[in-house]
């Protein structure tokens, strides 16, 4: 079945860090990757996706490629702020409408 | 466009009651998602509709689980004599699947605490 992996947190960084959460997936043929975050309290909001390989896909100073070769869709970021400490979900859709989604990496950004 | 809304926000329940929850799509909408979230993990899919017709439904929703969307727009999941093990996050999403279909929005969830 479709499952993805992502890198554990929780990841502790300073503003103006670079910032990279890998994710790995298994699909059969060629899913949809995406990247959702969830900030304190509030619901899922999608970040940026990628709907075939090579894609790039980038939001908000993220950014994230849809590698096929690798099966990797990893996110990055060149400086991050302390707004952006929050929980990232990468997941996938293949056809059948249900995302898969990864456990979640917790990001804290210290000022 | 107010986007996805769930109501309540919160609920806090005695083990073996029932509870019911509702979520209101966002108005162009015709795929509606439900989803439950534990501590610690990603979001697990539960059931899809398409219109008003149930679609598909997971293993993860026991006989206990209904959810229903009688006009095609607002959803309620009810869950009947709750257990420990149901509290959860219950996330509902909604998608247009005439653009952008694979793109699902979330609202902002459901906490259920089973006391």
């Amino acid at each position: 079945g479709n499952s993805v992996t992502q890198m554990e947190g929780p990841v502790t960084l300073s503003e103006e860090a670079f910032l990279t959460i890998n994710c790995t997936y298994t699909a059969t043929g060629y899913p949809s990757l995406f990247w959702y975050v969830q900030y304190p309290g509030e619901g899922l909001q999608l970040l940026l996706k990628a709907t075939k390989a090579d894609d790039k896909g980038s939001n908000k100073g993220f950014e994230a490629t849809y590698r096929k070769e690798t099966t990797s869709f990893h996110l990055e970021k060149g400086s991050v702020q302390v707004s952006d400490s929050a929980v990232y979900f990468c997941a996938l859709i293949r056809n059948d409408y249900k995302l898969s989604f990864g456990a979640g990496t917790t990001v804290t950004v210290r000022a | 466009d107010t986007g996805v809304s769930q109501d309540p926000r919160h609920k806090i329940t005695k083990r073996g009651q029932n509870v019911t929850f509702r979520c209101d799509p966002i108005s162009e909408h015709n795929r509606l998602y439900w989803y439950r979230q534990t501590l610690g993990q990603g979001p697990e899919f539960l059931t899809y509709f398409q219109n008003e017709a149930q679609l598909e439904k997971s293993r993860l929703l026991s006989d206990r689980f209904s959810a229903e969307r009688p006009k095609g727009s607002f959803s309620t999941l009810e869950i009947q004599r709750t257990e420990q093990g149901d509290s959860a996050m219950y996330l509902c999403a909604s998608s247009f699947s005439e653009r952008d279909s694979d793109t699902q929005y979330f609202g902002p969830g459901t906490r259920l605490t089973v006391l």
